[in-house]
């Protein structure tokens, strides 16, 4: 039963391309997140949305940008992909707080590698 | 800004004993997870807490929650190999944060 999918398990792209990682959940959930996790340095936050066409940054989100209209969907876009973006990609999915059952879930993740 | 964090960072454990992870965080907050996660995979939810004093168990792992202090707990009791990954607790108020991690290795 599979509540969040991402687009691409692994995925390629050259220096300077722009890239979508997408991101959908099928459990109505209002917040949505992406994550980037490197060795060393856990799971850091680049977006995350609280409702259709609503958007904040995260600790790191120089070089991304995120795309939100439809509830269930959550896009991450490189505008144009460096080295140092290469990474795993994670997105999560969760309720809002006013809930009485609490969930989050994240997707399989994305491995993305930049040549 | 919220700040999680997380201890100890890497623990070797020999099955049967028992340990205890800890993750302290630096505002109020909503709720707070448990995750685990094995290598090459993604995350994979075992708790949510909500209020001061709560308790969850599923088999040898058992979390806590004190909003007090703002600390959870997550107490491993008699380790087995299977238990061997990376656990992290995550905070959520209107975003979620993560603390470091903990690699566990439970050892025969």
């Amino acid at each position: 039963d599979v509540k969040v999918t991402q687009s691409s398990r692994y995925l390629v792209k050259r220096t300077g391309e722009k890239v979508f990682l997408e991101c959908v959940q099928d459990m109505d959930h209002e917040n949505m997140f992406w994550y980037r996790q490197d060795p060393g340095l856990g799971l850091r936050l680049i977006y995350f949305s609280y409702d259709v066409k609503m958007k904040e940054k995260g600790d790191i989100p120089e070089g991304y940008s995120v795309s939100r209209e439809k509830k269930e969907r959550f896009s991450l876009i490189l505008e144009s992909a460096s080295t140092n973006q290469t990474s795993m990609y994670l997105c999560a999915s969760s309720r809002p707080h006013q809930t009485a059952r609490p969930e989050a879930f994240f997707g399989q993740g994305t491995r993305l590698t930049v040549v | 800004e919220l700040k999680v964090e997380q201890n100890p960072l890497f623990l070797s454990m020999q099955e049967g004993k028992n340990y205890t992870i800890y993750c302290n965080y630096s505002t109020t907050s909503d709720r707070l997870y448990w995750y685990r996660q094995d290598p090459g995979k993604s995350l994979e939810s075992l708790f949510v807490l909500l209020s001061n004093g709560a308790v969850k168990q599923e088999g040898r792992l058992m979390a806590s929650l004190d909003t007090k202090a703002r600390l959870s707990t997550l107490h491993i009791t008699a380790a087995v190999h299977d238990l061997s990954a990376t656990y992290f607790c995550a905070v959520e108020n209107n975003d979620m944060r993560f603390g470091a991690g903990t690699r566990l290795t439970v050892k025969p």
